[in-house]
């Protein structure tokens, strides 16, 4: 979709090994979503970026971590990938400050064998 | 933390009938009132939203139903369709925070 692109779309790696997601979006917008998404347990936050080098924790952000050093670029970094971290990882954007509606990615599947 | 608690977990209803989602909330700081919708492969999409100063809101076939008072609104699709069936999620918000949570989604299946 414009707006948003998730890279990779698609990654299979091993445990221990670290890895990182990609969101750029073309739109200048200051708030940006990581979530994930498993079966049984919905959208989950991880973390979220309310400007350049501000960021904060969501509720399941243990084991990793996000940088945001441009407008236009959050990264999802995973230090140390397990298998528990295999999951469907959604970034977001908040189009309108004023209403709490998310633009989403297309999404990007994590398999950590 | 259960702010949000959306029923029921999976719906199936036949093509033409009415589907009906659920989200109780507890946080009396919400004033935004979404419902999305996801196909698979893709991510959720906002599908209709409502504010507290209203009681409904209807667009097409999808119409959002708000009770302030008992801290839920619900989903209603009429005239179900195949092309309906996807995962739907609630989201109400606090406006004024950075946070957004989601409900735990409700899988839609309409048989034709």
């Amino acid at each position: 979709d414009a707006g948003i692109t998730q890279s990779p779309r698609h990654k299979v790696t091993e445990t221990g090994t670290p890895v990182t997601l990609r969101c750029h979006q073309t739109e200048n917008h200051r708030y940006m979503y990581w979530y994930r998404q498993d079966p049984g347990h919905g959208l989950r936050l991880i973390h979220y970026s309310y400007g350049v080098k501000d960021t904060d924790k969501g509720e399941v952000s243990d084991g990793y971590s996000v940088s945001r050093s441009k407008t236009e670029d959050f990264l999802l970094t995973l230090e140390s990938a397990t298998s528990s971290q295999t999951s469907v990882y959604f970034c977001a954007i908040r189009r309108q400050e004023n209403t709490g509606e998310l633009f989403f990615g297309e999404g990007s599947r994590l398999t950590v064998l | 933390q259960q702010q949000v608690k959306q029923s029921p977990q999976s719906l199936i209803v036949q093509k033409g009938g009415i589907s009906i989602i659920n989200c109780a909330y507890e946080n009396t700081a919400f004033d935004y009132f979404p419902w999305y919708q996801q196909f698979p492969g893709k991510g959720p999409a906002l599908l209709i939203a409502i504010r507290p100063d209203v009681s409904e809101k209807k667009e097409g076939r999808f119409t959002i139903s708000f009770n302030k008072s008992a801290k839920q609104f619900s989903l209603h699709i009429m005239d179900s369709q195949p092309g309906d069936s996807a995962t739907y999620f609630c989201a109400p918000q606090e406006t004024s925070g950075s946070r957004l949570t989601f409900g735990e989604g409700t899988q839609l299946t309409v048989n034709p």
